[in-house]
Order: C-alpha cells, then structure tokens, then sequence
C-alpha cells in the first residue's frame, strides 16, 4: 500500500489565520490526490480531488496543491466553521489511502 | 437526492461474522460508472478501506482484509452489503458505505454505524 503521512498532526490557530497542511506520499501518486473534512461524528465531506480541483459547494477560501509526493491544503483565512479534521487521500493506486488526519483547533 | 444508510448490528462478538446493510436511495445501485464500497474508521487504524463493488457483481477488496471480505450486491433491493468473518477486537470501528466513480473519490457518503466487536 502507499503510505499517506500528514503534517502536523494538531495545528492550533486562530479565526482570519492562514494555515497549511501538508501530505507525503511514500511513491508518486501524480495528481491523484483527495482532501477531506470530518467533523464529531460526521462522514467526512470531499472538498478537493486531483490535488487542487475545487469540489461544487466548497469555500474559495480552501486550496490544495502540489505533484508527485508532496501535496498541500491551505485555508486563506480561517472561519468558525473550518475547525475540523481534515484527511489527505491517494487514488493513484488501489486500495485508495488515506492520511492519519489533520485536526485544526482554536488557539 | 443521493441518501446511503447503513443498518446491522452495533455489537458482534469475536470469531463471529459482522454484516452490514447499506441501502440507497435517490439513486439506482445499477446506475453506470458508480461504485459502491465500504470504508472503516477506527481510532487506531484511522480511515481504511474495504472494498467495492459495482452493479454486475465485480468486487474489489483491500488485500489486507480479502480474505474475510464479501461484499455483495442486491439490485432489486436497492442494497449493498458488507460481510466480515472472524472479527476481533481490532474490527472495531465505525463502518461507512459510499458511492465513488471508477477512481476512489467518495463524493457520497453514509452517515456510519459504529460496530463494536466484544463479547
């Protein structure tokens, strides 16, 4: 399997901050890259697929980008409703893996 | 509007076989180009997927978990299901059925069932 690994894995920031998660692929993935959203006790919400394709309905304020084995989701200003976990996934080859997540907390 | 529900039991007890309903409405099951698969979410192994299936009866499964993996399909029903064999401890998790296209991107998902296995 590929390995997905995410950094960091907490990230403390505030509302209005600029914040950037990283995800590395353990082989080249090319594009083939998905960004999720869980919150509590919810399924996770797709917001990216191939690495930095917008999904309908999700904020302009979500980015993702990056190739090959280094990927990035970067939220321009952060909104109450963006603490969450966010998870980074590969397609590229099967089975489909995911990162170990992301969570974005309150400073 | 697409809605996946899973249903079956919360509890399972060890070496015994934990099955899963999902049943989908707001679209066909038969409907062409879409997968239907099951997807884990433990807090010790976090997001982990099980396998697919599509409409003819075409399976794929995570070769870390095939050999106790049965997904099966009933298009009459609307209903996909999930069969995992000899669970332990380590099956525990909350179990989620999707619709993804011929790439793994879940675009639609259900809202989980949490199955505990203990005895």
């Amino acid at each position: 399997d590929i390995q997905m690994t995410q950094s960091p894995s907490t990230l403390s920031a505030s509302v209005g901050d600029r914040v950037t998660i990283t995800c590395r692929a353990s082989q080249s993935i090319r594009s083939w890259l998905a960004w999720y959203q869980q919150k509590p006790g919810k399924a996770p919400r797709l917001l990216i697929s191939e690495a930095s394709s917008l999904e309908s309905g999700v904020p302009s304020r979500f980015s993702g980008g990056g190739s090959g084995t280094e990927f990035t989701l970067t939220i321009s200003s952060l909104q109450p409703d963006d603490f969450a976990t966010y998870y980074c996934q590969q397609y590229h080859i099967y089975p489909g893996t995911f990162g170990q997540g992301t969570k974005v907390e309150i400073k | 509007q697409l809605q996946l529900q899973e249903s079956g039991p919360g509890l399972v007890k060890p070496s015994e076989t934990l099955s899963l309903t999902c049943t989908v409405s707001g679209d066909s099951i038969s409907s062409s180009g879409h997968y239907w698969g099951w997807i884990r979410q433990s807090p010790g192994k976090g997001l982990e997927w099980i396998g697919s299936i599509y409409y003819s009866g075409s399976t794929y499964y995570n070769p870390s978990l095939k050999s106790r993996v049965t997904i099966s399909v009933d298009t009459s029903k609307n209903q996909f299901y999930l069969r995992l064999s000899s669970v332990t401890a380590a099956d525990t998790a909350v179990y989620y059925c999707a619709r993804h296209g011929e790439q793994q991107v879940v675009k639609h998902w259900g809202q989980g069932t949490l199955v505990t296995v203990s005895s």
